[in-house]
């Protein structure tokens, strides 16, 4: 069966760090992945997704940068943080590009920038 | 670009049922997805329209009509879990993608 999994689940951060937040899926190959932010009581935000190693799709220009260096490895990350990037990052997958309507969030990372 | 349109809030009593609808605009239109997000939960995925008309899984149902840019998302035999927040999604971008819309708050009460 496949598992997604994301860490940390919680995080606090201050303004102008670093943020790195992994996921990684097992159990299928070559599967779509996506990044998806929730701000509180909102609905979801994709910020990227990736249809295979090394592509990356952007979908909101911002300080956020994704990467895919292995087939089920997908990495979001910031050089610097901002009050705005606070929220619950999600990510999820599908089994291939056109089943996109069909996807599978990991656990989530609530992120707090202070 | 993508809207979608939703009910912020909806409550019913147990064992009723509940619609809750979606409207959209978007170009490249593939299909309607419908979402479960408990709270401080992950979505998970409830059903799919490609096409026109309804679909049936257990005690939910989903519709399309794709003339009129809607859908949307039957409950029936209401029960207290059923409480969470709903999403439609619509699937473009070469079928590669889903936007999601804002939400609808279910409250289900005794």
């Amino acid at each position: 069966s496949q598992t997604i999994h994301q860490w940390p689940a919680t995080l606090v951060q201050p303004v102008g760090s670093p943020l790195s937040l992994e996921c990684t899926v097992e159990g299928t190959s070559n599967p779509n992945l996506y990044w998806y932010r929730q701000a509180a009581g909102r609905g979801l935000q994709l910020l990227f997704y990736s249809v295979g190693i090394g592509q990356i799709s952007s979908e909101v220009p911002q300080n956020l940068s994704a990467s895919r260096p292995q087939d089920r490895q997908f990495i979001l990350s910031s050089k610097k943080l901002l009050l705005s990037d606070s929220g619950f990052y999600l990510c999820a997958w599908s089994v291939d590009p056109w089943g996109a309507y069909e996807q599978y969030f990991g656990p989530g990372t609530r992120l707090t920038v202070t | 670009g993508q809207s979608l349109e939703q009910p912020s809030e909806v409550t019913a009593v147990e064992g009723a049922i509940v619609q809750i609808n979606c409207t959209y605009q978007t170009s490249g239109f593939y299909g309607l997805s419908w979402y479960q997000q408990h709270d401080g939960g992950a979505p998970t995925f409830l059903s799919y329209n490609a096409l026109d008309g309804l679909e049936e899984t257990g005690r939910f149902s989903s519709f399309l009509s794709r003339s009129d840019s809607y859908g949307y998302l039957l409950l029936q035999e209401l029960q207290m879990k059923d409480s969470a927040s709903y999403f439609c999604a619509v699937q473009t971008g070469g079928g590669n993608k889903l936007t999601f819309g804002t939400g609808t708050q279910l409250k289900v009460e005794l």
